[in-house]
């Protein structure tokens, strides 16, 4: 069974940074692109960034471009998102996911970061 | 890049059929059949329920269907049932530089 688990969440004054991690099991983790998606409280989904399975592509919405830097580590089959510069409207859950070509196939529980002073 | 545009509701008595439209442009919707619909109850993760147009995942109930046409995608629920009042978002493949967009989203509710 393919699971996904974050964590690292939790409440940060603006200009902090945070490192969210998820933790992958049931699947061969270094086949796959991986990607983390955010959703703000009562809105609806968006996409932050996806990670190639070698690390060798990486891409960034323009919003998070320069502040958040996605990482994985295929040993641990483990996924990261580093944040730094965080803003108000950087308040989301977090989710990490695993694409399936051009697709979301499977999604973890989400972490929640809250961006206040 | 913009959001893909999505009704904000829609609904149907058991039993009924629902379709929601997902609205983008030729560099999303219109440029690939890499359009995938996503289901989400209060509280829970995405599931994804159609992927690259029209392909329901293992598990995925035949009363889920996708289509396309032009710059507009369509998801539409038959035999409309409880469980499915949830809110539901498309997405598109839009490029390399910024590949994954999503709709605005439609909360279903069944009356």
């Amino acid at each position: 069974e393919v699971q996904l688990v974050e964590s690292g969440g939790g409440l940060v004054q603006p200009g902090g940074s945070l490192r969210l991690s998820c933790a992958a099991s049931g699947f061969t983790f270094s086949s796959y692109w991986m990607s983390w998606v955010r959703q703000a409280p009562g809105k609806g989904l968006e996409w932050v960034a996806n990670i190639k399975q070698d690390e060798s592509e990486k891409y960034y919405v323009d919003s998070v471009k320069g502040r958040f830097t996605i990482s994985r580590d295929n040993a641990k089959n483990s996924l990261y998102l580093q944040m730094n510069s965080l803003r108000a409207e950087d308040t989301a859950v977090y989710y990490c996911a695993r694409l399936g070509g051009s697709y979301y196939h499977y999604w973890g529980q989400g972490t929640l970061v809250t961006v206040s002073s | 890049q913009s959001a893909l545009t999505q009704p904000p509701s829609a609904s149907g008595s058991p039993g009924q059929s629902v379709t929601i439209s997902c609205t983008g442009t030729s560099s999303d919707v219109g440029g690939y059949n890499y359009v995938s619909w996503y289901q989400q109850h209060p509280g829970k993760a995405p599931k994804l329920m159609i992927y690259e147009v029209s392909k329901r995942p293992s598990g995925v109930p035949d009363r889920f269907s996708g289509s396309k046409s032009g710059n507009t995608a369509s998801l539409t629920v038959s035999g409309l049932q409880a469980e499915d009042e949830a809110d539901y978002y498309c997405s598109s493949y839009a490029g390399t530089n910024n590949p994954y967009v999503f709709g605005t989203g439609t909360k279903v509710t069944v009356l």
